[in-house]
């Protein structure tokens, strides 16, 4: 099992949906996650860390599932801006990224 | 922007040869990851220099290997280049360790080996 799955992607969505990623982690041990947005050929960029049950910010939602060992990420209102690979990253002493989701949001 | 830079941005390298990468920390991280990016795939930690010193590494082979300096800039070298290593390298700086602390990252450096 690798350490990191994510849903594989793409997503493909009209601008003002609501869509939801899942990232599944297999070291348990891991205390904190982060969700960084990458656009195409640049750096990842930090969008959210999550240290407890879950984060919110905006339009933003992080959900963990420590039990089941995964972590969400909900995006309301999607804009045309919000497309870009989304990487799931569970710490445990080194950052270990998820191959990413992509989401395009259409007109 | 995080701060975090990197050169060059761009290189060609033929198979056999070495290439260095460097990048510059955001002001007041100490702490430096090496990661690279192979298209379509997330990225895969190479190494981390932490106070000039090795403080974890991936599964990467020796011939990819690092320093970092007192300013705690970095550099990233690799030897007898193989046509696989065609990747996006990017640094990453964070100031304490990768475990627990977000890293900001560098643009990037895109190596093309032929």
């Amino acid at each position: 099992r690798k350490e990191v799955e994510q849903d594989p992607g793409p997503f493909n969505v009209p601008e003002g949906a609501t869509v939801a990623f899942n990232c599944t982690y297999s070291n348990s041990a891991s205390q904190s996650f982060f969700w960084y947005r990458q656009d195409c050929r640049k750096e990842p960029k930090l969008l959210m860390s999550v240290y407890s049950s879950g984060n919110e910010d905006g339009r933003f939602t992080a959900q963990l599932n420590r039990a089941s060992q995964y972590i969400s990420l909900l995006i309301r209102d999607s804009k045309l801006s919000d497309s870009a690979t989304y990487l799931c990253v569970p710490t445990g002493g080194k950052l270990i990224f998820g191959q990413g989701t992509e989401l395009s949001v259409k007109p | 922007e995080t701060g975090v830079t990197q050169s060059p941005t761009h290189l060609i390298k033929t198979r056999g040869q070495q290439v260095t990468l460097r990048c510059s920390s955001q002001s007041g991280h100490n702490t430096v990851s090496w990661y690279q990016q192979a298209l379509g795939q997330g990225p895969q930690f190479i190494f981390q220099y932490y106070r000039e010193e090795e403080n974890g590494r991936g599964n990467f082979p020796p011939r990819f290997s690092g320093l970092q300096f007192p300013n705690y800039s970095s550099e990233l070298n690799v030897n007898a280049l193989e046509l696989d290593d065609s990747a996006l390298y990017l640094c990453a700086s964070s100031p304490a360790g990768a475990g627990a602390s977000e890293q900001y990252f560098g643009p990037g450096t895109r190596l093309t080996v032929t």
